[in-house]
């Protein structure tokens, strides 16, 4: 396994499209968060998959986005009529969670999707 | 207000400087600190995480986190070249992997 793998890296389209990033985490991992990253910013939540439940979303994620993880494996963010404001780094990180409070629940990263809208 | 706060420098020291990376927090229920480095056009790695207060070193890196005064901090002894990428501090609470974090400091360390 190689870590967390994000397809494409880089999108550019146009405002008023619809984009779709993937997100394929590492195997044995359970949890599965989607964050956006601006210029200059640290990562922001945006939402978070247990196995293939979705358990919180964040405010930022507006009724343009939606998110889904069929059979708990990989992800899809998917965001529809594409604004300028949504050009970001969409960062996914996987996890695994040993139920509890199991320690620092680490977060691994994988490279990002860089999405501009023009 | 926001609940992770980082000075986001940018910072440049030479190599071999000892180099203090800081952040405040707000949210008494965090417990678990972490500083993460990210290269540029490359995702957050992971280097260090601590749990309540107390200090914990790895090599040349050390975190150093003070929940009486929301203080977290992260040391870099002999830094190299190599050490040049953006700090990211994060902290969360005891219930789940939701992570909060800092703006990010920009680091440069030149020869």
């Amino acid at each position: 396994d190689t870590g967390v793998s994000q397809d494409p890296r880089h999108k550019i389209t146009k405002r008023g499209q619809n984009v779709t990033f993937r997100c394929d985490p590492i195997s044995e991992h359970n949890r599965l968060y989607w964050y956006r990253q601006t210029l200059g910013q640290g990562p922001e939540f945006l939402t978070y998959f247990q196995n293939e439940a979705q358990l919180e979303k964040s405010r930022l994620l507006s009724d343009r986005f939606s998110a889904e993880r069929p059979k708990g494996s990989f992800s899809t963010l998917e965001i529809q009529r594409t604004e300028q404001g949504d050009s970001a780094m969409y960062l996914c990180a996987s996890s695994l969670d040993l139920g509890r409070d199991s320690g620092a629940n680490v977060l691994t990263f994988g490279a990002g999707s860089r999405l501009t809208v023009l | 207000q926001k609940e992770v706060e980082q000075d986001p420098g940018p910072l440049s020291v030479p190599e071999g400087a000892i180099v203090s990376l800081n952040c405040t927090y707000s949210n008494s229920a965090f417990q678990y600190f972490m500083w993460y480095r990210q290269y540029s056009r490359k995702g957050p790695e992971l280097l260090m995480y601590t749990y309540s207060s107390g200090n914990k070193e790895d090599g040349r890196f050390t975190a150093q986190v003070d929940k009486s005064s929301k203080y977290i901090s992260l040391f870099i002894r002999d830094s190299q070249p190599s050490d040049s990428a953006t700090y990211l501090c994060a902290s969360r609470g005891t219930s789940y992997g939701k992570l909060t974090f800092g703006q990010g400091t920009i680091l440069t360390v030149h020869p």
